[in-house]
């Protein structure tokens, strides 16, 4: 069975500071994957998407990049946070586009 | 470009009863469309899909969906709704298969009261 890790699970930072969030999935060689943000109580908003190693697409312009090193992890990262940046971040992967399988998410908290 | 709304933002009923959610799209092309559920908290979970076919697709929990082309709809629904299904649930529209882009509604909050 695939499972999909996302880690920190949450984080406080301050202004300009950097960050890095991870995401691992196991159990599924090639899949495609996604960074999604969540405001608070909003709906989700795609960030990136990778459809193999080194590849990485971007959907939005957030200050952020991502990253995938490896076939099972993608990385989203800033040199310097913003307040706007607060929200929940959801790692997802797929085999098609429409059936995501999401993690647990990283609720990050920007000071 | 895609676009999908969900007109109702939060949906109240009783344990047992029935439940529809709304949800409709616009793009004049195929269009794949799928449903997630979302507990307080926590990441989404798949429920089910629909592309071409049978219009009324099963899902995980009970949870049943109608596409109505005439309409540009995606109805979900489920017969007797149950505490644990109390969370917020979101519509999603892609134009492909092929792993880019999933756009989702805004969510509506369903609350299951005993």
């Amino acid at each position: 069975a695939q499972t999909i890790h996302q880690w920190p699970v949450a984080e406080i930072k301050a202004v300009g500071s950097p960050l890095s969030l991870g995401c691992t999935i196991k159990g599924k060689s090639s899949p495609n994957l996604y960074w999604y943000w969540q405001a608070t109580g909003g709906t989700l908003q795609q960030l990136f998407y990778s459809i193999t190693v080194g590849q990485v697409e971007s959907v939005v312009q957030l200050n952020l990049s991502a990253s995938r090193p490896k076939d099972d992890q993608f990385i989203l990262s800033t040199e310097k946070l913003l307040l706007s940046h607060s929200g929940f971040y959801l790692c997802a992967w797929s085999q098609v586009t429409y059936e995501q399988y999401f993690g647990p998410g990283t609720r990050l908290t920007v000071l | 470009t895609q676009t999908v709304s969900q007109s109702d933002a939060h949906v109240t009923v009783f344990e047992g009863d029935s439940v529809e959610l709304r949800c409709n799209y616009s793009y004049g092309g195929s269009i794949y469309l799928s449903w997630y559920i979302q507990h307080h908290g926590h990441g989404l979970q798949f429920l089910l899909k629909y592309y071409s076919g049978n219009p009324v697709v099963q899902g995980v929990n009970g949870f049943e969906a109608e596409f109505s082309k005439s309409d540009s709809s995606f109805h979900l629904r489920k017969a007797s709704v149950h505490w644990s299904d109390s969370a917020v649930y979101f519509c999603a529209v892609s134009l492909n298969s092929a792993g880019n882009k999933l756009t989702f509604g805004i969510g509506t909050r369903v609350l299951v009261r005993p």
